[in-house]
């Protein structure tokens, strides 16, 4: 089983460069999420996709776009990359609001210079 | 909105036991997760624990709940340095899909 594929694995970017980090999720779950991962802060959440054909807020949205393209796949949109957006990125999915477990990705890490 | 706090760094020795503890804000939390993030990969869900409860064992994790003081620890039996690695505590609310985690404490397992 895959689970949750995420790619690239690495990205160097240029501020104000544009870039997409494709998630995709073979396990039928209806929720998808997208979180950063900064030292001393955890996981933040970015956006969140209850179910296909919706989107949501997260913790820190700004500067980022997504789509859930089909129930399979959870995409993130940097349109203009800052130093700020440099961390390393995770996609998560899970079954739907009364499940138990959260399947992460591993993890994209994303340089902005 | 939902806070959940952990102690950054913890350092035991091999066989000791380890106690991670955390303290979350939303009293209407439904699930209380523990996750392991083992360098370079994803997190990994390690236990939960329902609301309505106030343990849950499983082999050598014991997941303790206060939910008067909001606090809630993972113990670690026999810790092993294959246990090295960060450990995120986490929150949902019921109804919602939103999993709320802490900052991730460290645990460093000295040989």
């Amino acid at each position: 089983n895959a689970g949750v594929t995420q790619t690239p694995k690495f990205q160097v970017l240029k501020t104000g460069q544009s870039m997409t980090l494709q998630c995709a999720q073979d396990m039928n779950h209806n929720s998808m999420y997208w979180y950063r991962q900064d030292p001393g802060m955890g996981l933040r959440l970015i956006y969140y996709s209850a179910s296909e054909g919706t989107t949501d807020k997260g913790e820190v949205p700004n500067g980022y776009n997504v789509s859930r393209l089909n129930k399979r796949e959870f995409s993130l949109r940097l349109e203009s990359a800052a130093p700020s957006q440099t961390s390393v990125y995770f996609c998560a999915s899970s079954e739907g609001a009364m499940n138990t477990e959260a399947f992460f990705g591993q993890g994209t890490r994303l340089t902005v210079v | 909105g939902e806070d959940v706090e952990q102690s950054l760094f913890l350092s035991v020795r091999e066989g000791d036991s380890s106690v991670i503890n955390c303290t979350y804000t939303d009293s209407s939390s439904t699930y209380l997760y523990w996750y392991k993030q083992e360098p370079g990969a994803g997190l990994q869900l390690l236990t939960y624990i329902f609301s309505n409860m106030d343990m849950k064992q499983d082999q050598r994790l014991t997941v303790l709940l206060n939910k008067k003081d909001k606090h809630l620890s993972l113990r670690i039996a026999d810790t092993q340095t294959g246990d090295s690695a960060i450990y995120f505590c986490a929150e949902k609310e019921g109804g919602y899909q939103k999993v709320t985690f802490g900052t991730g404490t460290k645990l460093q397992v000295i040989p």
